[in-house]
Protein backbone atom coordinates (compact mmCIF):
# COMPACT_ATOMS: atom_id res chain seq x y z
CA UNK A 1 0.00 0.00 0.00
CA UNK A 2 1.12 3.47 -1.07
CA UNK A 3 2.22 5.66 1.88
CA UNK A 4 0.97 9.88 1.89
CA UNK A 5 3.46 11.32 -0.83
CA UNK A 6 4.09 14.91 -0.42
CA UNK A 7 6.17 17.69 -2.73
CA UNK A 8 8.05 19.19 -2.79
CA UNK A 9 10.46 17.73 -0.47
CA UNK A 10 12.63 20.71 -0.01
CA UNK A 11 11.53 24.66 -0.67
CA UNK A 12 13.57 27.37 -0.72
CA UNK A 13 11.99 31.18 -1.08
CA UNK A 14 12.61 34.82 0.06
CA UNK A 15 10.10 36.64 1.84
CA UNK A 16 6.54 38.13 0.29
CA UNK A 17 6.64 35.34 -2.38
CA UNK A 18 4.29 32.81 -2.38
CA UNK A 19 4.51 29.00 -2.81
CA UNK A 20 2.81 25.71 -2.82
CA UNK A 21 2.72 21.93 -1.18
CA UNK A 22 1.09 19.46 -2.49
CA UNK A 23 -0.68 16.04 -0.57
CA UNK A 24 -1.82 13.09 -1.90
CA UNK A 25 -3.25 10.85 0.88
CA UNK A 26 -3.44 7.15 0.64
CA UNK A 27 -5.70 5.79 -1.34
CA UNK A 28 -9.47 5.43 0.34
CA UNK A 29 -8.53 7.75 3.12
CA UNK A 30 -11.57 10.41 3.45
CA UNK A 31 -9.39 12.21 6.15
CA UNK A 32 -6.81 14.68 5.40
CA UNK A 33 -4.22 16.98 7.82
CA UNK A 34 -2.22 19.55 7.21
CA UNK A 35 0.06 20.27 9.88
CA UNK A 36 3.22 22.98 10.47
CA UNK A 37 6.07 21.86 12.07
CA UNK A 38 8.91 24.60 13.22
CA UNK A 39 11.89 23.30 14.63
CA UNK A 40 12.31 22.17 17.99
CA UNK A 41 8.13 22.05 18.57
CA UNK A 42 5.64 19.34 17.74
CA UNK A 43 3.31 19.41 15.02
CA UNK A 44 0.55 21.88 14.81
CA UNK A 45 -2.77 21.61 13.13
CA UNK A 46 -3.00 23.71 10.55
CA UNK A 47 -6.44 22.41 9.08
CA UNK A 48 -8.62 19.21 8.26
CA UNK A 49 -10.45 17.67 5.59
CA UNK A 50 -13.44 15.25 5.67
CA UNK A 51 -13.37 14.81 1.78
CA UNK A 52 -13.59 18.05 0.96
CA UNK A 53 -15.31 19.67 3.12
CA UNK A 54 -13.60 21.50 6.18
CA UNK A 55 -13.88 20.16 9.59
CA UNK A 56 -11.37 22.27 11.59
CA UNK A 57 -9.36 25.39 10.48
CA UNK A 58 -9.14 27.50 13.84
CA UNK A 59 -5.68 27.68 13.38
CA UNK A 60 -5.03 28.56 9.85
CA UNK A 61 -3.11 32.34 10.05
CA UNK A 62 -5.93 32.56 7.18
CA UNK A 63 -5.35 36.30 5.54
CA UNK A 64 -1.43 34.07 4.06
CA UNK A 65 -2.70 30.55 4.32
CA UNK A 66 -5.03 28.47 1.82
CA UNK A 67 -6.12 25.05 1.45
CA UNK A 68 -8.54 23.27 -0.98
CA UNK A 69 -9.30 19.78 -1.38
CA UNK A 70 -11.43 20.02 -4.53
CA UNK A 71 -12.46 16.70 -5.11
CA UNK A 72 -11.65 15.20 -2.12
CA UNK A 73 -8.68 13.72 -2.98
CA UNK A 74 -5.31 15.15 -2.93
CA UNK A 75 -5.04 18.34 -1.67
CA UNK A 76 -2.54 21.59 -1.65
CA UNK A 77 -1.50 24.42 0.96
CA UNK A 78 -0.88 27.50 -0.20
CA UNK A 79 1.22 30.73 1.58
CA UNK A 80 0.67 33.80 -0.13
CA UNK A 81 3.04 36.55 1.01
CA UNK A 82 5.27 34.58 3.02
CA UNK A 83 7.06 35.45 6.34
CA UNK A 84 10.20 34.40 7.70
CA UNK A 85 8.33 32.37 11.20
CA UNK A 86 6.76 30.22 8.18
CA UNK A 87 10.46 28.61 8.01
CA UNK A 88 8.86 24.79 9.08
CA UNK A 89 7.78 21.84 7.70
CA UNK A 90 4.61 21.45 6.30
CA UNK A 91 3.11 18.03 7.03
CA UNK A 92 0.41 16.26 5.49
CA UNK A 93 -1.37 13.17 7.12
CA UNK A 94 -4.53 10.72 6.31
CA UNK A 95 -6.64 8.68 8.29
CA UNK A 96 -10.00 6.38 6.64
CA UNK A 97 -12.57 8.61 8.55
CA UNK A 98 -13.16 11.44 10.91
CA UNK A 99 -12.85 8.98 13.66
CA UNK A 100 -10.36 6.95 12.99
CA UNK A 101 -7.57 7.18 15.50
CA UNK A 102 -4.99 6.09 13.31
CA UNK A 103 -2.89 9.29 11.16
CA UNK A 104 -0.39 8.12 8.37
CA UNK A 105 1.91 10.88 7.56
CA UNK A 106 3.74 11.95 4.58
CA UNK A 107 7.60 12.93 4.96
CA UNK A 108 7.22 16.54 4.46
CA UNK A 109 7.72 19.51 3.11
CA UNK A 110 10.86 22.01 4.56
CA UNK A 111 10.30 25.56 3.83
CA UNK A 112 13.06 27.84 4.29
CA UNK A 113 11.71 31.62 3.94
CA UNK A 114 14.79 33.78 3.75
CA UNK B 1 -9.03 21.66 26.27
CA UNK B 2 -6.09 18.90 25.92
CA UNK B 3 -2.20 19.49 26.34
CA UNK B 4 0.75 17.55 26.57
CA UNK B 5 3.80 18.13 28.51
CA UNK B 6 6.61 15.91 27.18
CA UNK B 7 9.70 16.35 29.83
CA UNK B 8 13.17 16.62 28.84
CA UNK B 9 14.00 18.08 25.33
CA UNK B 10 16.49 15.76 25.27
CA UNK B 11 17.51 12.05 26.73
CA UNK B 12 20.88 10.36 26.11
CA UNK B 13 21.06 6.46 27.46
CA UNK B 14 24.32 4.60 26.39
CA UNK B 15 23.08 1.31 24.45
CA UNK B 16 21.78 -1.67 26.18
CA UNK B 17 20.52 0.36 28.81
CA UNK B 18 16.59 1.43 29.75
CA UNK B 19 14.77 3.92 27.74
CA UNK B 20 12.41 5.90 29.41
CA UNK B 21 10.30 8.99 27.96
CA UNK B 22 8.11 11.04 29.89
CA UNK B 23 4.45 12.00 28.44
CA UNK B 24 1.98 13.90 30.81
CA UNK B 25 -1.45 15.21 29.78
CA UNK B 26 -4.10 17.19 30.79
CA UNK B 27 -7.40 16.30 29.29
CA UNK B 28 -11.30 17.25 30.31
CA UNK B 29 -12.64 13.63 28.95
CA UNK B 30 -11.15 10.64 29.14
CA UNK B 31 -8.22 10.57 26.52
CA UNK B 32 -6.45 8.56 23.33
CA UNK B 33 -2.85 8.80 24.12
CA UNK B 34 -0.32 8.04 21.29
CA UNK B 35 3.84 7.87 20.62
CA UNK B 36 4.89 8.83 17.19
CA UNK B 37 8.36 8.53 16.62
CA UNK B 38 10.15 10.94 13.78
CA UNK B 39 13.63 9.78 11.81
CA UNK B 40 15.30 12.94 10.66
CA UNK B 41 13.92 14.32 7.29
CA UNK B 42 10.86 12.02 7.75
CA UNK B 43 7.34 11.87 8.62
CA UNK B 44 5.89 10.53 12.07
CA UNK B 45 5.49 6.82 12.36
CA UNK B 46 3.01 5.17 15.06
CA UNK B 47 4.57 3.52 17.71
CA UNK B 48 1.84 2.77 19.49
CA UNK B 49 -1.87 4.23 21.14
CA UNK B 50 -3.88 3.61 24.14
CA UNK B 51 -7.64 3.96 23.28
CA UNK B 52 -9.43 2.79 26.52
CA UNK B 53 -8.51 -0.75 26.56
CA UNK B 54 -5.56 -2.31 28.62
CA UNK B 55 -3.64 0.29 30.44
CA UNK B 56 -0.31 -1.43 29.70
CA UNK B 57 0.22 -1.14 25.56
CA UNK B 58 2.68 -2.71 23.43
CA UNK B 59 4.23 -1.46 20.43
CA UNK B 60 6.22 -1.92 17.44
CA UNK B 61 10.37 -2.08 17.84
CA UNK B 62 10.10 -3.42 21.55
CA UNK B 63 8.76 0.06 22.97
CA UNK B 64 5.95 0.03 25.28
CA UNK B 65 3.60 2.44 27.40
CA UNK B 66 1.41 2.51 30.55
CA UNK B 67 -1.25 5.06 30.94
CA UNK B 68 -2.13 6.15 34.09
CA UNK B 69 -4.93 7.70 34.99
CA UNK B 70 -4.15 8.92 38.57
CA UNK B 71 -0.72 10.55 37.72
CA UNK B 72 -2.41 11.55 34.15
CA UNK B 73 0.83 10.02 32.52
CA UNK B 74 1.56 7.79 29.66
CA UNK B 75 5.64 7.70 29.46
CA UNK B 76 7.45 5.14 26.73
CA UNK B 77 9.79 2.74 27.70
CA UNK B 78 12.08 0.23 26.24
CA UNK B 79 13.88 -2.03 28.36
CA UNK B 80 17.42 -2.32 26.16
CA UNK B 81 18.13 1.01 24.09
CA UNK B 82 19.79 0.19 20.44
CA UNK B 83 21.62 2.54 18.41
CA UNK B 84 18.64 2.64 15.40
CA UNK B 85 16.48 4.03 18.68
CA UNK B 86 17.66 7.18 18.03
CA UNK B 87 15.31 9.76 16.61
CA UNK B 88 12.42 12.59 18.20
CA UNK B 89 9.97 10.97 19.83
CA UNK B 90 6.49 12.69 20.44
CA UNK B 91 3.21 12.39 22.95
CA UNK B 92 0.02 13.40 21.35
CA UNK B 93 -3.28 13.12 23.00
CA UNK B 94 -6.92 13.34 21.34
CA UNK B 95 -10.54 12.99 22.56
CA UNK B 96 -12.39 9.73 21.96
CA UNK B 97 -14.37 9.69 18.93
CA UNK B 98 -11.93 11.94 17.27
CA UNK B 99 -9.16 11.89 15.54
CA UNK B 100 -7.71 15.73 15.91
CA UNK B 101 -4.07 15.28 17.74
CA UNK B 102 -2.25 17.76 20.09
CA UNK B 103 1.23 16.78 20.03
CA UNK B 104 4.04 17.93 23.08
CA UNK B 105 6.86 19.19 21.94
CA UNK B 106 9.07 15.72 20.98
CA UNK B 107 12.00 14.36 23.19
CA UNK B 108 14.93 13.40 21.23
CA UNK B 109 16.72 10.34 21.94
CA UNK B 110 20.47 10.12 21.90
CA UNK B 111 22.05 6.68 22.21
CA UNK B 112 25.51 6.17 22.91
CA UNK B 113 27.88 3.05 21.89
Amino acid sequence: EAGVAQSPRYKIIEKRQSVAFWCNPISGHATLYWYQQILGQGPKLLIQFQNNGVVDDSQLPKDRFSAERLKGVDSTLKIQPAKLEDSAVYLCASTQGQVSNEQFFGPGTRLTVL
Amino acid sequence: AQSVTQLGSHVSVSEGALVLLRCNYSSSVPPYLFWYVQYPNQGLQLLLKYTSAATLVKGINGFEAEFKKSETSFHLTKPSAHMSDAAEYFCAVSRSGYSTLTFGKGTMLLVSP
